[in-house]
């Protein structure tokens, strides 16, 4: 069965240092895509940056990166130089069935609380 | 980019009573929309698939009756919470793709419903 295991519950991490926060999944589709996404406190969900299977090159996007071991079946999300705003929850999603795409459906992660220290 | 209108923010009403909460796209036109539950400290559970023109579909688990969804037009999509009691309370969110087979999810602010 398709899972996402974020095995960080919470982090503390100082202001201007990098953190990785963990994602593991599982599936048996050869197609899929992870996402991760930031839930501040205020409760909106923000797209951070997106990962295809088939993607040769780790996705960037400013100070996200996703550092993506297929083998390992690893998406881990580094944020550089961490900023007091990035304070808040952080969720890592998959989606499979790409070949249907009316079948659209994310899998989610437990989540892990960031909290960057000044 | 594009953007999801949820409304309201907040809400607070008496057990019994029925609360809507709206989705709009605002920039886009959203033939599927996405309504979630999220439950303190945990992650977004999918309650429904809201499809415009036609009947939503429902996961597992997910009381019909209880949660109402209506897709009436391509830019708006209502959550009806029915004769809410306290256990309803929670946090809903909705999202939406801003174009046809997009990967991307975008989501609305979501709305607090307290029941008291």
């Amino acid at each position: 069965a398709q899972k996402i295991t974020q095995t960080q519950p919470g982090m503390f991490v100082q202001e201007k240092e990098a953190v990785t926060l963990d994602c593991t999944y599982d599936t048996s589709d050869q197609s899929y895509g992870l996402f991760w996404y930031k839930q501040p406190s205020s409760g909106e969900m923000i797209f951070l940056i997106y990962q295809g299977s088939y993607d040769e090159q780790n996705a960037t996007e400013g100070r996200y990166s996703l550092n993506f071991q297929k083998a390992r079946k690893s998406a881990n999300l580094v944020i550089s130089a961490s900023q007091l705003g990035d304070s808040a929850m952080y969720f890592c999603a998959m989606r499979d069935t790409f070949s249907v795409d009316s079948n659209y459906q994310l899998i989610w992660g437990a989540g892990t609380k960031l909290i960057i220290k000044p | 980019g594009a953007v999801v209108s949820q409304h309201p923010s907040w809400v607070i009403c008496k057990s019994g009573t029925s609360v809507k909460i709206e989705c709009r796209s605002l920039d886009f036109q959203a033939t599927t929309m996405f309504w979630y539950r999220q439950f303190p400290k945990q992650s977004l559970m999918l309650m429904a698939t809201s499809n415009e023109g036609s009947k939503a579909t429902y996961e597992q688990g997910v009381e019909k009756d209880k949660f109402l969804i209506n897709h009436a037009s391509l830019t708006l999509s209502t959550l009806t919470v029915t004769s809410a009691h306290p256990e309803d309370s929670s946090f809903y969110i909705c999202s939406a793709r801003d174009t046809p087979g997009a990967n991307v999810l975008t989501f609305g602010a979501g709305s607090r419903l307290t029941v008291l």
